[in-house]
């Protein structure tokens, strides 16, 4: 099924420990995005990707490091996870930049980190 | 400083009314504004945007207005439908509509029956 695809949906883990959040797209879209939910905050963006092997920070970027060795793949992983990482982690994805399109949203990652 | 609010977290309608949900932003130079729905337990989806050029855009039930004096959109849904339960979060961006987003804090709408 075409998409954005996040996995997995639901994950627990311990401060300290090292999680990795995946997010795959079929669209062959250029351009990657991760953002964190949390209350009162709307979405911020934690890090984006332009194509393959760029990234760069967002508005949060602290704690979390990203890759993207091939376009449809760009995951999130937080090193040493703290509990102020607990969130709903959403990828998004959108064409190049002549498409002007909006970016397009997986359906989420809930960590809690105890 | 967050650069887009929703003042409102929640907002509540009978169906068949007209349903308005306002935003601000600060920053000048923002001039692609979205409007994202979301359900719980799903993703964002991406209802209506404006760009800074235009004062109205339409889209069957779903109108968003532009205030670039004032900065601040709104969005309207008329006839509203119990399905439009939803938190609602504007965003802007700079330069492209899919560029990188600032959201505003979302505004949870719900449509009575």
């Amino acid at each position: 099924d075409a998409g954005i695809t996040q996995s997995p949906r639901y994950k627990i883990t311990e401060t300290g420990r090292q999680v990795t959040l995946m997010c795959h797209q079929t669209w062959s879209h250029s351009y990657m995005f991760w953002y964190r939910q949390d209350l009162g905050h709307g979405l911020r963006l934690i890090y984006y990707s332009a194509a393959a092997d760029i990234t760069d920070k967002g508005e949060v970027p602290d704690g979390y490091v990203v890759s993207r060795s091939k376009t449809e793949n760009f995951p999130l992983t937080l090193e040493s996870a703290t509990r102020s990482q607990t969130s709903v982690y959403f990828c998004a994805s959108r064409g190049d930049t002549y498409s002007n399109q909006p970016q397009h949203f997986g359906d989420g990652t809930r960590l809690s980190i105890l | 400083d967050q650069q887009v609010k929703q003042n409102s977290p929640s907002l509540s309608v009978q169906e068949g009314r007209i349903s308005i949900l306002n935003c601000d932003y600060t920053n000048s130079m923002f001039d692609y504004f979205l409007w994202y729905k979301k359900y719980p337990a799903e993703g964002p989806t991406f209802l209506i945007s404006i760009s800074s050029i235009k004062d109205k855009n339409e889209d069957g039930r779903f109108t968003v207005f532009l205030n670039k004096s004032a900065k601040h959109l709104s969005l309207h849904i008329v006839p509203s439908q119990p399905g439009d339960s939803a938190v609602y979060f504007c965003a802007a961006s700079e330069g492209n509509a899919g560029n990188m987003l600032t959201f505003g804090g979302g505004t949870r709408l719900m449509v009575k029956p």
